[in-house]
């Protein structure tokens, strides 16, 4: 089966402490990538990686580090420094292709709660 | 800044009535215009558009883009308590060549 997994579904975690969000993919992509969802938001990008050890900001990547090791492993983590992680993560890929655009396949994401 | 908007946010509609969901976007050096369907978790893809006036159908669902005008449209006829979900309209290019998204309109099917 091929397709993208994160883990864990959901997440608890006490404020100060960091936490880091899986994100795999067999699907073979060189493009991965992490959203926010918050209610009313939509997705707002946080990181994304075009290709192995390289890796760009998003829209809201102050108080997120991510790494980009392996091309079906781009994990996320949630530092101390964010000031509301409380969220629902959302983990996608693409073939890296330039031109009209691609279609981004998602993952089921993670809910992450912090208090 | 890049930027794309869709309207209603939220809607409620009866099995069987037909629906139309909007987004207009702003986005600079723009490619293609994708919707997603929101259920409970993952969004799914539904369409993706890059020419303007040509519809793309996939059963009950079809959308267009005008380009000159800057906005797509989603339409959702004889609609089914299945298509409850949050419906998500995307935008690629701006500076990197992304994806911006839209905050989504909700639709509630009611049997």
């Amino acid at each position: 089966d091929g397709g993208i997994t994160q883990s864990p579904k959901y997440l608890f975690r006490k404020e100060g402490q960091n936490v880091t969000l899986s994100c795999e993919q067999n699907l073979n992509h060189d493009a991965m990538y992490w959203y926010r969802q918050d209610p009313g938001q939509g997705l707002r990008l946080i990181y994304y990686s075009q290709i192995v050890n390289d890796f760009q900001k998003g829209d809201i990547a102050e108080g997120y580090s991510v790494s980009r090791e392996k091309k079906e492993s781009f994990p996320l983590t949630v530092t101390s420094a964010q000031k509301n992680p409380t969220a629902f993560y959302l983990c996608a890929s693409s073939t890296k292709k330039e031109g009209v655009g691609y279609e981004q396949y998602f993952g089921p994401g993670t809910r992450l709660t912090v208090t | 800044e890049d930027k794309v908007v869709q309207s209603p946010l939220s809607l409620v509609v009866h099995e069987g009535d037909t629906v139309t969901l909007n987004c207009s976007y702003e986005v600079t050096n723009f490619r293609s215009l994708l919707w997603y369907k929101q259920e409970k978790k993952a969004p799914t893809f539904l369409f993706m558009l890059t020419s303007s006036g040509i519809e793309k159908k996939s059963g009950r669902l079809s959308s267009i883009l005008d380009k000159k005008e800057l906005f797509s449209i989603l339409n959702i006829t004889a609609t089914q308590t299945g298509d409850s979900a949050i419906y998500l309209c995307a935008g690629y290019g701006g500076a990197t060549n992304k994806l911006i998204f839209g905050t989504g309109t909700l639709l509630a099917v009611q049997p």
